[in-house]
Parts: C-alpha cells; sequence; structure tokens
C-alpha cells in the first residue's frame, strides 16, 4: 500500500531556530514529491516540488531534499519567523498509480 | 492565469439531507482531483479524473459520494445522504498532466468546508 507519513505532527520553536520536517513514503517509485503549507480555514499553497530525478528544490529559507532510496524527503526552514506558523504537508505521486497520496501533515508554531 | 475555482464556500446541513460542490480547474488542465481533508488530518484524496474518465475512486464511499465531470472540464462533488462524519474540507485539484503526471504539481481551491449537524 502506498503510504505517505510526516513527523513530528506538531513542533514549537522560538523564533530564528532552523528546524527540520519529515515526509516518508512506502513506495520509491515516485514520480515527484510536493511540498505545501496551509493556514487555518485556508487552502493549499504549494511551496516547493520535485522531481525523482533532483535531489533538492531552494526557494528563500527553504530547502527541500529527497532521497528516494530510502523514502524520505526533509522540509529545511532556515531563521523560522512567527509567519512560519501553519501546518506543512508534503504529497507524493507515485509512479504507475499516479495517485497524489498526501501525508498527515506537521503544524508548526514558531513562538515571538 | 485564475486558479482552481470552488463553491460554496461553507455550508451547513443535517443529516440526511443531501450537498453538493462545484469545481472550475485551471483551463486546459487535464487531470482534477476531489480530497477530503477531515480537522487534524492530511487531504484524504476521494477521486481522479483525466478528462472525463475516472482514474481512480477507490476510496470514494459509493453507497452515498458521487462525482462527475461533464466535457472534461467542471465538476461536482454530491453527497446523499449526509451523516455527521462527512464534516470536513472539500479540496479540488487541477494539474495539466495527461496520462502522465504534470511536471508543475497540483494547484488547489480554497475548499469547501462542510458541516453536518
Amino acid at each position: 500500500k502506498q503510504e505517505v507519513t510526516q513527523i513530528p505532527a506538531a513542533l514549537s520553536v522560538p523564533e530564528g531556530e532552523n528546524l527540520v520536517l519529515n515526509c516518508s513514503f512506502t513506495d520509491s517509485a515516485i514520480y515527484n514529491l510536493q511540498w505545501f503549507r496551509q493556514d487555518p480555514g485556508k487552502g493549499l499553497t504549494s511551496l516547493l516540488l520535485i522531481q525523482s530525478s533532483q535531489r533538492e528544490q531552494t526557494s528563500g529559507r527553504l530547502n527541500a531534499s529527497l532521497d528516494k532510496s530510502s523514502g524520505r524527503s526533509t522540509l529545511y526552514i532556515a531563521a523560522s519567523q512567527p509567519g512560519d506558523s501553519a501546518t506543512y504537508l508534503c504529497a507524493v505521486t507515485f509512479s504507475g498509480t499516479y495517485k497524489y497520496i498526501f501525508g498527515t501533515g506537521t503544524r508548526l508554531k514558531v513562538l515571538a | 492565469e485564475a486558479g482552481v475555482a470552488q463553491s460554496p464556500r461553507y455550508k451547513i446541513i443535517e443529516k440526511r439531507q443531501s450537498v453538493a460542490f462545484w469545481c472550475n480547474p485551471i483551463s486546459g488542465h487535464a487531470t482534477l482531483y476531489w480530497y477530503q481533508q477531515i480537522l487534524g488530518q492530511g487531504p484524504k484524496l476521494l477521486i481522479q479524473f483525466q478528462n472525463n474518465g475516472v482514474v481512480d475512486d477507490s476510496q470514494l464511499p459509493k453507497d452515498r459520494f458521487s462525482a462527475e465531470r461533464l466535457k472534461g472540464v467542471d465538476s461536482t462533488l454530491k453527497i446523499q445522504p449526509a451523516k455527521l462524519e462527512d464534516s470536513a474540507v472539500y479540496l479540488c485539484a487541477s494539474s495539466l498532466g495527461g496520462w502522465a503526471p504534470s511536471a508543475l504539481g497540483a494547484f488547489f481551491g480554497q475548499g469547501t468546508r462542510l458541516t453536518v449537524v
């Protein structure tokens, strides 16, 4: 069964700290992996998209890495700010079925 | 470029009533997805369309949920009759890809928040 999990489920850090969010998937045959941000009561905002042939993608203070062989992706947030507080979701497109499966999410709170 | 449009934004119904949600994907996007997101959980894929054909509906509760995508553009998701556990946000997404996923990923609408009382 193709599944995606994220740890931790919730994270609270002081402002300015660098942090890492984790995403694991059960099937290494993936097409791409996408990280999203979701604010309370809002839709999903795409942050970074990594193709299966890529190892990492960067946007501003965000860096996402992909290790297909171990079934893992990490989202690194540098110098966290209170405005980064949100739920972060990863979604994997699995090869073959082309299903677009979401992880369980990590609720991040950055304290001022 | 216009994004994925969904309506209504909010809906409150009593259990056993019926409800319908509408989604207009980004123009030219072949793939359309409906997700159910229960509070505190990640979105769960209900159904995936490729143009007007169903690619996957394995997690759609077919005894009460139905979806269609006429002419391969707009889509509607219907629940009849609704249960209390159907309270959730229903998200619609679209992607450019044909039979292969899009390299640009998926784009999401704002969602419809359904409350069943």
